[in-house]
């Protein structure tokens, strides 16, 4: 059962250019929304992480958007770096329910120099 | 401070076989969980383990089993292997089990093939 669904699979931007990716979540009750960052032969790392109190977070280069009433989050990631490439998770957090996450499928970012 | 350890890296098993994956916490973490990451998917919640007894299961069949020890090492154990058992096997400790906003930090994972 997905609950959260995420966009797109794979995405290529060029070296300074946005990188955006989508997710959105079902009638479910969560109340914490990280994004995990995974480079290869790795473990996910936290990124960036929202409540849905809050619309926007800014950390740096990354940004996440939140719509509370359309049930969507974005990352953004600005002036993307070739070392931004990775895989990236947007996740939710079943309220009071530490570390059971429901992770998106993941995107797959190259960033090309 | 340690991060988040996993043994073995990597693990060929047959149909039918058991295995056991090992994991160890950061220091201080009485939280672990268990995730399985097919190729090319996010991670899928297995079971958590908070202060050596299990605090919720995901949607994943008995013969997944854990423990975590008083050290609050872990393991995660699989029996009769099916080939679709064959995945990434992550775990992520965190400070707690309560609080949604309790940094999960993940180990590198086994990597397991059943053949």
């Amino acid at each position: 059962q997905q609950q959260v669904k995420q966009s797109p699979q794979s995405l290529i931007v060029q070296k300074g250019g946005i990188s955006i990716i989508n997710c959105a979540y079902e009638n479910t009750a969560f109340d914490y929304f990280p994004w995990y960052q995974q480079f290869p032969g790795k473990g996910p790392a936290l990124l960036i992480a929202i409540r849905p109190d809050v619309s926007e977070k800014k950390e740096g280069r990354f940004t996440i958007s939140f719509n509370k009433s359309a049930k969507q989050f974005s990352l953004h990631i600005m002036d993307s770096q070739p070392g931004d490439s990775a895989t990236y998770f947007c996740a939710a957090s079943p309220y009071n329910q530490g570390g059971k996450l429901i992770f998106g499928q993941g995107t797959e970012l190259s960033v090309k120099p | 401070e340690t991060g988040v350890t996993q043994s073995p890296t990597h693990l060929i098993k047959t149909r039918g076989q058991q295995v056991t994956l090992r994991c160890s916490s950061q220091s201080g973490h009485n939280t672990v969980s268990w995730y399985q990451q097919a190729l090319g998917q996010g991670p899928q919640f297995i079971f958590q383990y908070y202060r050596e007894e299990e605090n919720g299961r995901g949607n994943f069949p008995p013969r997944f089993s854990g423990l975590q020890f008083p050290n609050y090492s872990s393991e995660l154990n699989v029996n009769a292997l099916e080939l679709d058992d064959s995945a990434l096997y992550l775990c992520a400790s965190s400070l707690g089990a309560h609080s949604s906003t309790d940094t999960q930090y993940f180990g590198p994972g086994t990597r397991l093939t059943v053949l």
